[in-house]
């Protein structure tokens, strides 16, 4: 199956810095999404981005499929992003299946 | 509008015994997953469903059974509970039709601890 690389794996910012965080694939890229796990664990789907760029507030993000990359953009930081940030594609690369998971950025804002 | 609900929260089980974990989702979703996380690691991918009455095999699907009798349920269980199934389970549905259909919506977790 497709393997997911995210880096960095750990990340410490002080409140209203700004930070990229990237994911590689191995294989194509059709159907790729964020994901921000909060401290309390739940799973917050981010963006829908399987090409591209998308933006949601201080948040945007960008695809290149050709290339098997996506970058998650975070633009001034808040106490309240905290958390560990996963990207995620198909299981099969665009199949009936479920997501395969990087290991996520562990991401810590500081006030 | 509750999304994608599981039960129970925290569970704490001997090796050996036996325990099912329910999702339930109220957005009519086709597809249904069950993912575990361990730490430092993304989610795994343990079984899922692409609709009433059948299911498929993930990433990681052994020591586990699931069935999905009701479209909007889809049950984990573990018949004879051991440690290295201590994990964090987390249950997701995705609607599959249209532009957006992979977008999975997850559920708030199961946190299980197997002594």
């Amino acid at each position: 199956g497709i393997q997911v690389e995210q880096s960095p794996p750990d990340l410490i910012l002080q409140e209203g810095a700004n930070s990229t965080l990237r994911c590689n694939f191995s294989d194509s890229v059709n159907n790729l999404q964020w994901f921000h796990q909060n401290p309390w664990g739940q799973l917050i789907n981010l963006f829908y981005i399987p090409s591209g760029t998308k933006q949601n507030g201080r948040l945007s993000a960008t695809t290149v499929a050709t290339e098997r990359y996506s970058l998650l953009y975070i633009s001034s930081s808040q106490t309240t992003d905290s958390g560990v940030y996963f990207c995620a594609e198909p299981y099969s690369g665009g199949g009936a299946d479920g997501l395969t998971f990087g290991k996520g950025t562990h991401l810590i804002i500081q006030p | 509008n509750a999304g994608v609900t599981q039960t129970p929260k925290f569970r704490v089980l001997k090796t050996g015994q036996s325990m099912t974990l329910l999702c339930a989702q109220d957005m009519n979703h086709e597809y249904m997953y069950w993912y575990r996380q361990d730490p430092g690691m993304g989610l795994r991918l343990i079984h899922y469903s692409v609709g009433e009455g059948t299911t498929a095999k993930g990433e990681v699907p052994d020591g586990y059974n699931v069935s999905r009798l009701k479209k909007q349920n889809f049950l984990l269980g573990l018949e004879s509970a051991a440690p290295s199934q201590t994990s964090v389970y987390f249950c997701a549905s995705s609607y599959r039709r249209g532009p957006r259909g992979y977008i999975q919506y997850f559920g708030a977790g199961t946190r299980l601890s197997v002594l």
